[in-house]
C-alpha cells in the first residue's frame, strides 16, 4: 500500500524534545524529497522542513530553524523530525508529505494522516 | 514576495458546481501551484498539480467531478455535482524559494 504514517507525537512540557517520525511504504522513498507540515488547532497548513531525496540539501521555516533537525534513512524508509526547546506554539498535528520530485520544491503528492504533538506544562 | 491568496469561505448547493480560486502574488503569475483537500478531521489529500496554461495532472483515484484551470495569477479548482463528501477545507500550494500555502477555503455544501 502506497502511504506515509507518522508516530511519535505526545505531550511533552514545555523546553523538551521530541522525535516524530514517518514511515514510507508502496513506493521508492529514495526517489523523492520529504516535507514536514504542521496544523495547529483551527488553523490552516504551515510548512516546517524539507529534505531532498538523497539528504543532500534540507531547509527550514524560520520559525523551526535551530530548533528542530529533520533526517533521513533510505535504508529504512523513515523520516525523522527532531523538535528541541518545544514551545507553546508548537503545539499542532505533524504531517509528512511527499514531493514530487527528488528535490525539495515540487507539488506535495502524497500526506500521511498526521500525529499530534502538544506542548503543555 | 510569493504569497497565495485564498477566499476564507465558499458554499453551493448539492449537486451544483462551485470554482474556488487561488490568486498568486504579482510577479508569479507563471507558477504552478497544487490543490489539496482537507476533510474534516482528516489529513489532507492531493487533489492536482495546475499550470499556469490550465494543463493539470490529478492524484490516483480523484474523480472527473474535479478540474482545474488558469487564468493569468488565477488558479481555480472547480467541483461539479458535489456532493456531501466535498465539504471540505481546499488548500493550494506553490513552490519557489521555499513553499507556500494559501489560508484555506472552507467549502459548505447546502
Amino acid at each position: 500500500q502506497v502511504q506515509l504514517v507518522e508516530s511519535g507525537g505526545g505531550v511533552v512540557q514545555p523546553g523538551r524534545s521530541l522525535r516524530l517520525s514517518c514511515a514510507a511504504s508502496g513506493f521508492t522513498f529514495s526517489r523523492h524529497g520529504i516535507h514536514w507540515v504542521r496544523q495547529a488547532p483551527g488553523k490552516g497548513l504551515e510548512w516546517m522542513a524539507v529534505i531532498w531525496s538523497d539528504g543532500s540539501n534540507r531547509q527550514y521555516a524560520d520559525s523551526v530553524k535551530g530548533r528542530f533537525t529533520i533526517s533521513r534513512d533510505n535504508s529504512k524508509n523513515t523520516l525523522s523530525l527532531q523538535m528541541n526547546s518545544l514551545r507553546a506554539e508548537d503545539t499542532a498535528v505533524y504531517y509528512c508529505a511527499r514531493n514530487e520530485d527528488s528535490s525539495g520544491t515540487g507539488a506535495f503528492d502524497m500526506w500521511g494522516q498526521g500525529t499530534m504533538v502538544t506542548v503543555s506544562s | 514576495q510569493l504569497v497565495l491568496t485564498q477566499s476564507p469561505s465558499a458554499s453551493a448547493s448539492l449537486g451544483a458546481s462551485v470554482k474556488l480560486t487561488c490568486t498568486l502574488s504579482s510577479g508569479h503569475s507563471n507558477y504552478a501551484i497544487a490543490w489539496h483537500q482537507q476533510q474534516p478531521e482528516k489529513g489532507p489529500r492531493y487533489l492536482m498539480k495546475l499550470s499556469s496554461d490550465g494543463s493539470h495532472s490529478k492524484g490516483d483515484g480523484i474523480p472527473d467531478r474535479f478540474s482545474g484551470s488558469s487564468s493569468g495569477a488565477e488558479r481555480y479548482l472547480t467541483i461539479s455535482s458535489l456532493q456531501s463528501e466535498d465539504e471540505a477545507d481546499y488548500y493550494c500550494q506553490t513552490w519557489g524559494t521555499g513553499i507556500v500555502f494559501g489560508g484555506g477555503t472552507k467549502l459548505t455544501v447546502l
